[in-house]
């Protein structure tokens, strides 16, 4: 049963920093896999969907990358602004419906 | 403008009663599902469908009911037997299961609360 784990649970930094989210899984076989954002009591936004094909897709600021044979994905985020301030979660597709990480809650201080 | 729409977004229950969540999309999507959110928990799959008519439980299917009459529509019952539903509960859908080419779309929830 695929799993997928999200590094770290929280994570705080000033303004203007880049950073990194992490998210593990523990089965190659995906066909892609789909990075949202969720602010407090809100649905999920789509921010990037990488396809297993892909190696990266980037919008904006934020750059995915996919590593398939080792069951890792990056979010990076380029100069942080406190509007990025949100919960950020990583899904992956296969042959069932998405599976999702419990997420990596990111604040940005001004 | 394409999308889903949840409703209601607030939503009480009284222990006992039975409480329908609708969830409705104009993208033309085949695939739609039901996920449950809890603190610290993140999402669970309650139930999904590929096709009209047709659905298949996800992992927490117990004490919950749905159909798929049309296309467009994929109501949740959140029925009695459901011992603890006081969550956020999210409908998404997509072009197809995998979302492979598209993902998924997801609308902006309903938060169901037991009193």
């Amino acid at each position: 049963k695929q799993e997928v784990t999200q590094i770290p649970a929280a994570l705080s930094v000033p303004e203007g920093e880049n950073l990194v989210l992490n998210c593990s899984f523990t089965d190659s076989a995906i066909y892609n896999l789909q990075w949202f954002r969720q602010d407090p009591g809100k649905g999920l936004t789509s921010l990037l969907l990488i396809q297993s094909s892909q190696r990266e897709q980037t919008s904006g600021r934020l750059n995915a990358s996919l590593d398939k044979s080792s069951g890792r994905s990056t979010l990076y985020i380029a100069a942080s602004q406190p509007g990025d301030s949100a919960t950020y979660l990583c899904a992956v597709g296969g042959n069932t419906p998405l599976v999702f990480g419990k997420g990596t809650r990111l604040s940005v201080i001004a | 403008d394409g999308g889903i729409t949840q409703s209601p977004k607030y939503l009480f229950r009284k222990e006992g009663q039975n409480v329908t969540l609708s969830c409705e999309q104009n993208l033309n999507h085949d695939a739609m599902y039901w996920y449950r959110q809890d603190p610290g928990q993140g999402l669970r799959l309650i139930y999904y469908s590929q096709i009209v008519n047709d659905f298949q439980k996800g992992d927490i299917a117990e004490g919950y009911s749905v159909s798929r009459e049309k296309k467009e529509s994929f109501p949740l019952t959140v029925t009695s037997a459901q011992k603890n539903p006081t969550a956020f509960y999210l409908c998404a859908s997509s072009g197809e299961i995998t979302g492979r080419n598209y993902g998924y779309t997801f609308g902006s929830g309903t938060r169901l609360t037991v009193v």
